[in-house]
């Protein structure tokens, strides 16, 4: 079995400040990692991924996620943070031949 | 990049009657397609998936004759909701694969909230 946790629902931060949203997750085998993003009144896209390789990865809008196998991480970060930014952020996981588990998700809301 | 589309987006209707969900992929062929529910708070679940041409294949609990699924073309898959009731009142968002993608690939909707009174 596997499973995604996203302990923050909700992380307010001022505009260009630096963000950090938390994602843990648990799995028997080797794991897949995503993180998707949703913005109001879109379906989710997929902002980066970890299959393999490099433990840093660079996603899309200078977003980058870090692999940490011995804490069983995937935090999403942003150095500086703007209003677009705003919107709800899915951590996901798929463990082997397992379907993607998702996150219940982070809302994002960027003060200006 | 590829676009998924949804209709309707927002739907109320009485307790008792069906509803139909469309899933369209706008701008390539899906040979798989995904059907999925979120609860306010909650993660989304994953309720089926469904091959084109062929039977989709349900989660554990998920009822098969409650939430019919059709996906009868490579751009068109449908959620129908029969004898709705209240508790099936959610957000349900659909997501499709392109035939040779590997199996992360997935382009979602935007949902569709569903109300049943």
């Amino acid at each position: 079995a596997q499973s995604v946790t996203q302990l923050d629902s909700q992380v307010p931060v001022f505009e260009e400040a630096p963000v950090e949203l938390r994602c843990n997750y648990s799995s028997s085998v080797s794991v897949y990692l995503f993180w998707y993003v949703q913005y109001p009144n879109q379906g989710l896209q997929l902002l980066l991924k970890y299959l393999s390789g490099s433990t840093l990865v660079k996603g899309i809008n200078g977003f980058e996620a870090e692999f940490n196998k011995s804490q069983t991480s995937f935090h999403l970060r942003k150095p500086s943070v703007h209003i677009s930014d705003t919107a709800e952020y899915f951590c996901a996981v798929r463990g082997g031949y397992q379907k993607v588990t998702f996150g219940t998700g982070t809302k994002l809301q960027v003060i200006p | 990049g590829a676009v998924v589309s949804q209709h309707p987006s927002r739907v109320i209707c009485k307790s008792g009657t069906s509803v139909k969900i469309e899933c369209r992929s706008l701008d390539f062929q899906a040979t798989t397609m995904f059907w999925y529910r979120q609860f306010p708070k909650k993660s989304l679940m994953l309720m089926a998936t469904s091959n084109e041409g062929s039977k989709a294949t349900y989660e554990q609990g998920v009822e098969k004759d409650k939430f019919l699924i059709n996906h009868a073309s490579l751009t068109l898959s449908t959620l129908t909701v029969t004898s709705a009731h209240p508790e099936d009142s959610s957000f349900y968002i659909c997501s499709a694969r392109p035939p040779l993608a590997v199996q992360e690939t997935q382009y979602f909707g935007p949902g569709t909230r569903l109300l049943v009174l």
